[in-house]
């Protein structure tokens, strides 16, 4: 069964630092999203990409954030400088349809 | 803006059938999902109802009220391995943006 990777697993950095997530999608899957989940909440929607396209970044911090998928397949989020209040879990998922295929998810700890 | 209402805890019977119920308030809205999410795990999609009425995949069914903007998920011979959060998520826009509910934590006991 085809799956979307996510890497790292965990991560935990200092505040101020810089951390970055990769994710690679469904091969085929032309819409990728990452989302943002807090211990106890639904899944939040930080960025979604059509292709190489972003579609809705509506939610990004983008004083900090900033997501990119170059070649329309593969895709980074980067967080720069990290805060306290980021530690969370990001999902990535992706889709050419109405259900998605979420990644394992990182676990991001600030400390 | 988009929102989705869901009770935070169920608790059942193992072997029971439960509901959990979800009312949504999305513009542009043309789906309703439901995933389930074990602890420290991923979510997975379970169902989607796009049209009124009930759509039942095993165990599990959705059903989907357009003009009552409500939803519910179905679980039917519940088992243990059935206790997780259920998310109900809403469909909008013309780029299948999904707003997820906050979630129910369905415990199934003995």
């Amino acid at each position: 069964e085809a799956e979307v990777a996510q890497s790292p697993r965990y991560k935990i950095t200092e505040k101020s630092q810089a951390v970055a997530f990769w994710c690679d999608p469904i091969s085929g899957h032309a819409t990728l999203y990452w989302y943002r989940q807090i211990l106890g909440q639904g899944p939040e929607l930080l960025v979604q990409f059509q292709d190489e396209s972003v579609v809705d970044d509506s939610q990004l911090p983008k004083d900090r954030f900033s997501a990119e998928r170059l070649k329309g397949v593969d895709s980074t989020l980067k967080i720069q400088p990290a805060e306290l209040g980021d530690s969370a879990m990001y999902l990535c998922a992706s889709s050419r349809g109405y259900g998605y295929t979420f990644g394992s998810g990182t676990r991001l700890t600030v400390v | 803006g988009q929102s989705l209402e869901q009770p935070s805890e169920v608790t059942a019977v193992e072997g029971a059938i439960v509901q959990i119920n979800c009312t949504y308030q999305t513009s542009g809205f043309y789906g309703l999902s439901w995933y389930q999410q074990h602890d420290g795990g991923a979510p997975t999609f379970l169902s989607y109802n796009a049209l009124d009425g009930l759509e039942e995949t095993g165990r599990f069914s959705s059903f989907l009220s357009r003009s009552d903007s409500y939803g519910y998920l179905l679980l039917q011979e519940l088992q243990m391995k059935d206790s997780a959060s259920y998310f109900c998520a809403a469909g909008s826009g013309g780029y299948q943006k999904v707003t997820f509910g906050t979630g129910t934590k369905l415990q199934v006991i003995p």
